[in-house]
């Protein structure tokens, strides 16, 4: 049974960066990724980027493709989502959701993490 | 980016009610779309895959249908534990777009 556990809520100033974790258990093959989608207050969910474990490739969002780096530790199944240059925009629920890929073709978002809160604030 | 656009936003309903939720996608994306639900303060919980595959464990109640470019949510006999809010998200090529989501309230 696959589980996501990710880290705890941060609170950032401006101009900061964040990390996120998400620990990724359970999975018995490595055709899979680990996406990072966020949902802002009163917003609908976006998505951010991922990293699939089967190629070892990451993909971003164009939006956040000059701040974000996604990576994983090998050692620790552990997927981290770091996001630079923090505004006030940032602030929201960062949620790890885990699909099943077929090389790059990936599926849906079968389960996601409990989500972390990152509040960006003076 | 492919554009998912739902309606209704909001949606009043009562326990036994038959509802539908619909959502369009700007271009064709096949039948690559996933329904989740979600609860306040809850990650979301996928309910349906390929516009009409049932996820494991969820109701029967809950099904999925396509016409084209537009889906279908439809939940027949509402149950109390129903009430929350309901995404699309389409997955055949990213960026992986959600619709703005419909919130299904108790009437």
């Amino acid at each position: 049974q696959v589980q996501l556990v990710q880290s705890g809520a941060e609170v950032k100033k401006p101009g900061a960066s964040v990390e996120v974790s998400c620990k990724a258990s359970g999975h018995t093959v490595t055709s899979y990724a680990i996406h990072w989608v966020r949902q802002a207050p009163g917003q609908r969910l976006e998505w951010i980027g991922c990293f699939n474990a089967g190629t070892t490739n990451t993909k971003y969002s164009q939006k956040f493709q000059d701040r974000v780096i996604i990576s994983r530790d090998t050692s620790t199944s552990i997927l981290y989502m770091q996001l630079s240059s923090l505004r006030s925009e940032d602030t929201a629920v960062y949620y790890c959701a885990n699909t099943y890929c077929d090389g790059d073709y990936c599926s849906v978002f079968d389960l996601w993490g409990q989500g972390t809160m990152v509040t960006v604030s003076s | 980016d492919i554009q998912m656009t739902q309606s209704p936003s909001t949606l009043s309903a009562s326990v036994g009610d038959r509802v539908t939720i619909t959502c369009r996608a700007s271009q064709s994306i096949s039948t690559w779309l996933g329904w989740y639900q979600q609860k306040p303060g809850k990650a979301p919980k996928l309910l349906i895959y390929k516009a009409s595959s049932l996820d494991s464990g969820v109701p029967s109640r809950f099904s999925g249908s396509r016409s084209g470019t537009e889906f279908t949510l439809t939940i027949t006999s509402l149950q109390p534990d129903d009430f929350a809010t309901y995404y699309c998200q389409q997955y055949i090529t990213s960026p992986y777009t959600f619709g703005q989501g419909t919130k299904l309230e108790i009437k």
